[in-house]
């Protein structure tokens, strides 16, 4: 079945400094790539999607590129604010199943 | 619009209970799923529906069971709970099969298994 890498597991960045994480998957069938956002003891939300027909997608300060021949796909935040801080879980959806998530980074943003 | 509602949040129980994990969606969505969040382990999967009528097992679906009553409800249940069982269960649904769309989950749901 699908196997969805994530790294790194911690991720601790300055107010105004840039955030990668990035994910791993293993079923090349895996069409659709999306992440999410969980504040401590709240829901997931997702924040931002990607599908394999597309290599990049934007939506202002966040970002995520996918590379379909490398299973592996990213999530960029750019000038980043405490209100970054939390745990971000990236996915994907193989065929025959639903959807997957990798085991979560922990981003913390100091001010 | 509710949402999802997953009840209860808070269940206790002693190794060998059983019970029933209930989730409700308001928002006409197809599909449905359970999972289950530990630390350090992510969001895996347990069970999902892809539409009414329809149940197929996911990452982790030893020691449960599930029902798709109707479009809007998707229980879980615990016939015979375990310590390893204690976890936070999230409830979601998706108007996009299997999960191939945004996932929009409930509160969560959080048992201890004594």
């Amino acid at each position: 079945g699908e196997n969805v890498e994530q790294h790194p597991s911690t991720l601790s960045v300055q107010e105004g400094d840039s955030a990668v994480i990035k994910c791993t998957y293993s079923d090349s069938a895996s069409n659709y790539f999306p992440w999410y956002k969980q504040e401590l003891g709240k829901r997931p939300q997702l924040i931002i999607d990607i599908r394999s027909n597309v290599g990049e997608k934007k939506d202002q300060r966040i970002a995520v590129t996918l590379n379909k021949t490398a299973k592996h796909f990213s999530l960029h935040i750019t000038e980043t604010q405490p209100e970054d801080s939390a745990v971000y879980f990236c996915a994907a959806t193989p065929a025959g199943t639903a959807l997957i998530f990798g085991k979560g980074t922990t981003l913390s943003v100091s001010s | 619009n509710a949402g999802v509602t997953q009840t209860p949040k808070f269940q206790v129980l002693k190794t060998g209970q059983s019970m029933t994990l209930q989730c409700a969606q308001d928002m006409n969505h197809n599909s449905m799923y359970w999972y289950r969040q530990d630390p350090g382990m992510g969001l895996r999967l347990i069970y999902y529906s892809a539409s009414e009528g329809t149940t197929d097992k996911g990452e982790v679906p030893n020691g449960y069971n599930v029902s798709r009553l109707n479009k809007r409800e998707f229980s879980l249940r615990l016939e015979s709970a375990a310590p390893s069982q204690t976890s936070v269960y999230f409830c979601a649904s998706s108007e996009v099969g299997q999960g191939n769309g945004e996932l929009f989950f409930g509160e969560g749901s959080r048992l201890t298994v004594l």
